[in-house]
């Protein structure tokens, strides 16, 4: 079947400028999460979302950004005001249920802030 | 809080050679799974191996194969007949049962295969 699908695969923006961010989990996957991955770097957590809920926002970075879930499937990452620091891949991840469970990722959307 | 460390930024290995990954990690839970991602440069994460942590028997896939030391809280990737294929970016990881929401991730281990 089909994996996550994210969208754009790349996105360039100016500072000062919104971006939104786009992931199609698998179908039937109630957990979805949202990770970022600067240059050769591990994956920083960002939010969590079982269903159409956040239970973990603690690793949103601040307030200029934001999640949301809709119909327990398609989910959209805003970054308002973008800064250079946010230059990072972002990648999306879901799940059959948050316990036990692998991560399916997709492809990801890198990110450049100029 | 829990965190991974993957202590080789860096390795490399002949092609048809063993190589091990290593990957220790903190934490004050009993029960949590262990993962093995590789992610080559398509950025497409790909699990590679899990391993229960109530389980004594190491977790084996094919060519690749964990050294799960509970008490050392040590969790290593061995990788039997490389393959130029396997050159990618390799990432331990740690999943709670009770902050089930999220996975820490150590930095990675970049594997090189020479032909």
């Amino acid at each position: 079947g089909a994996g996550v699908s994210q969208s754009p695969s790349n996105k360039v923006t100016e500072k000062g400028k919104d971006v939104e961010l786009r992931c199609d989990p698998i179908s039937g996957h109630t957990a979805l999460y949202w990770y970022r991955q600067s240059l050769g770097q591990g994956l920083e957590f960002l939010i969590y979302f079982q269903g159409n809920s956040a239970p973990d926002k603690s690793g949103l970075p601040s307030d200029r950004f934001s999640a949301e879930r809709t119909g327990g499937s398609v989910s959209t990452l805003t970054i308002q005001r973008t800064q250079q620091e946010d230059s990072a891949v972002y990648l999306c991840a879901s799940s059959p249920s948050a316990v036990g469970y692998e991560q399916y990722f997709g492809p990801g959307t890198r990110l450049t802030v100029t | 809080a829990q965190t991974v460390t993957q202590s080789q930024p860096e390795m490399s290995v002949q092609e048809a050679e063993t190589v091990t990954l290593s990957c220790t990690y903190d934490t004050s839970e009993s029960d949590y799974y262990l993962f093995w991602y590789k992610q080559p440069p398509s950025r497409q994460m790909i699990l590679v191996i899990r391993q229960e942590a109530y389980k004594q028997q190491n977790a084996t896939e094919n060519r690749f194969s964990v050294n799960f030391q509970k008490a050392a809280k040590s969790f290593s990737l061995k990788i039997s007949d490389s393959q130029l294929g396997d050159a990618a970016m390799y990432f331990c990881a740690y999943r709670s049962l009770t902050n089930a929401g999220k996975s820490t991730f150590g930095d990675g281990t970049t594997l090189t295969v020479k032909p």
